[in-house]
């Protein structure tokens, strides 16, 4: 069974720290990598779509891909108490255009 | 700009009760549509998607059936509910010709069966 897995935490670090959540996936077929932040509450938001090898940065986050450990991982700048939340990282199905397979999430408390 | 709806935001339902959850986008034509639910503490498992008019893949067998009389109209239903279907209902799209990586969610609608 196709999975992605995540430490579900919470992962606390002060305001001004560099938070890292990090993701593991099983399909090695998979070419599409994506972070969603998903407050109390609410819907999950897309913040980082990541395809190749390596680092993308925007912003204050930036993903890395490394296929051949298949894993993926967000790190978050300069944290803020707004990025408090639960961080969902989803990994597409190799043989479906329809399909993501999403971990449990990473709770990430920033401390004023 | 396209915008996705979706209601109640909040029920309690009975257990063996029906459901019909529903969910509409705007400002797109012919869209991929999706319902999701998320267990507490859990991740999104994927229940349903239609890539069309009538066309349904259901990817959970369970007590839950989804259906699109139209085209940008997404129905989650139930005939009896069971405590397990308890959680957080997401309904989502994606363009047409796009793939998975633009996928946009509704509002989300929290589901307590007892």
């Amino acid at each position: 069974q196709k999975e992605v897995e995540q430490n579900s935490g919470p992962l606390s670090v002060p305001e001004g720290a560099i938070a890292s959540l990090n993701c593991t996936y099983s399909d090695r077929g998979s070419q599409s990598f994506f972070w969603y932040r998903q407050y109390s509450g609410k819907s999950p938001e897309l913040i980082m779509s990541i395809y190749s090898n390596g680092d993308k940065e925007d912003g204050r986050f930036t993903a890395q891909l490394n296929k051949a450990s298949q894993y993926v991982s967000l790190l978050i700048r300069d944290s803020q108490p707004s990025d408090s939340a639960t961080y969902l990282c989803a990994v597409n199905v190799a043989d479906s255009s329809y399909k993501l397979i999403f971990g449990s999430g990473t709770r990430l408390l920033v401390r004023p | 700009s396209q915008t996705i709806h979706q209601w109640p935001a909040t029920l309690v339902q009975p257990v063996g009760s029906p459901l019909s959850l529903e969910c509409t986008v705007e400002g797109t034509s012919n869209p991929n549509l999706y319902w999701y639910r998320q267990a507490a503490g859990r991740g999104l498992q994927l229940l349903f998607y239609s890539v069309g008019i009538g066309q349904i893949s259901s990817e959970v067998p369970q007590n839950l059936s989804a259906s699109r009389p139209q085209d940008r109209q997404f129905i989650l239903s139930s005939k009896k509910l069971l405590l397990s279907d308890s959680g957080f209902y997401l309904c989502a799209w994606t363009p047409a010709r796009g793939g998975i990586e633009k996928l946009f969610f509704g509002s989300g609608t929290q589901l307590s069966v007892l």
